[in-house]
This record gives C-alpha cells, structure tokens and sequence, in this order.
C-alpha cells in the first residue's frame, strides 16, 4: 500500500497571504495525484489532477507541482473561501488519500 | 449537469446488513470507473472500493474486504453497496464518487454522501 504524509497538519495563514501544503508518498507515483477541498459539511471537490493541473471552474491562485514522492498545493493569495481542509490522493497503484492539512485563519 | 445522488444510510445494528446506492445522471455512466469513499466522524478520507467500467475489475480495502460487495447496473445508471456483518468502525458518511474513463484516476464529480451509523 502507498502511504500519503501531508503536513502540516494544521496551517495558519492571514487572509491574501499565500499558502503551501505538502503531500510525500511513500513510493513514486509519478503525476498520478490528485488535490481535494473540503468544507464542513459538504463533499470533496476537486482542485488539481495530473499533479499540476487544475479542474474545471477551479480558480488560478490555486496551483499544483511535483511528481514522483513530493508534491505541493500553493494557494497564491488566500481567500475567505479558500479556509478548509485539503486533502492528497494518490492514484497510481489503487487508491490512498493522505490524512488531510486543516487551513485556518491566523 | 453531472450529478451523483446517494441513498440507503442509517442506523443498523453491530452484524447487520445495509445496501447503498448511487444514482448517476448527466454523462455516459457505462463509461466510467466508479468509487465509494467513506468518512468516519471528525476523520479522514478512506476509499472503500472501485469497480471498472466494464464491471470486470473490483477492489477493496482490506478494511473491507470480505464484507463489502460493489456493483453496478448501467441500465440504471447507478451503483451499490452491499455492506454485511457492519462493525461500529465503518460509522462514516459514504460518498460515491466517479472516476475516471476506463481507467483509475482522480475523483469528479462526488455525490453529497449518506450516514451510515452502525450502534447497538
């Protein structure tokens, strides 16, 4: 099974200010990976697939790099909306979802 | 729009039995993998299992396995879960979501999710 570490856990930011969460696998899985947000209380959405590309309607302060074991979310200028938890997932072999970084407000 | 729509959670005692579905709309659902991903309580993402487009492949966590049964009915456009012998640890809200065509992949659209609550 391939292991998806995200820190930090919890991330404090100042509203416009901008953010970076970071996602290891514990095995290469080359650009399959994929970002996700979440709000109290709804579903998933997705941000990024491919590693670095955005879906559709997802905003351009939203961004993706890496591949292999390291890769990073750089929200470029927080907004109000943007306070939530996000979560990796790899889909190179199978599926795993890392354990998710909680955004919140400073 | 694409849309998936959950339905069949609620309250079942420890060693029951409960089947999920999912209703799809707005694409060519023959076409696509399809997922369920459930949610414990103030916890993580956990993804439960996945059958392929064709319904040939299937898969399970080993959280799982054994106890859960996936299917699909591209006549009615919607998929299920077949949950037996429910543990207390399988408490979450169980999403659906799809994947992507004929292949693994990244999940969209999710549905909205239903309650599973296995208690005594």
């Amino acid at each position: 099974e391939i292991v998806m570490t995200q820190s930090p856990a919890t991330l404090s930011v100042s509203p416009g200010q901008r953010a970076t969460l970071s996602c290891r696998a514990s095995q290469s899985v080359n650009s399959n990976l994929a970002w996700y947000q979440q709000k109290p209380g709804q579903a998933p959405r997705l941000l990024i697939y491919g590693a670095s590309t955005r879906a559709t309607g997802i905003p351009a302060r939203f961004s993706g790099s890496g591949s292999g074991t390291e890769f990073t979310l750089t929200i470029s200028s927080l907004q109000s909306e943007d306070f939530a938890v996000y979560y990796c997932q790899q889909y190179n072999y199978y599926y795993t979802f890392g354990q998710g970084t909680k955004l919140e407000i400073k | 729009q694409v849309q998936l729509v959950e339905s069949g959670g609620g309250l079942v005692k420890p060693g029951g039995s409960l089947r999920l579905s999912c209703a799809a709309s707005g694409f060519t659902f023959s076409d696509y993998y399809m997922s369920w991903i459930r949610q414990a309580p103030g916890k993580g993402l956990e993804w439960v299992s996945y059958i392929s487009s064709s319904g040939t492949s299937i898969y399970y966590a080993d959280s799982v396995k054994g106890r859960f049964t996936i299917s699909r009915d591209d006549a009615k456009n919607s998929v299920y879960l077949q949950m037996n012998s429910l543990r207390a640890e399988d408490t979450a809200v169980y999403y659906c979501a799809r994947g992507q065509s004929r292949s693994l992949g990244w999940f969209d659209p999710w549905g909205q999710g239903t309650l599973v609550t296995v208690s005594s």
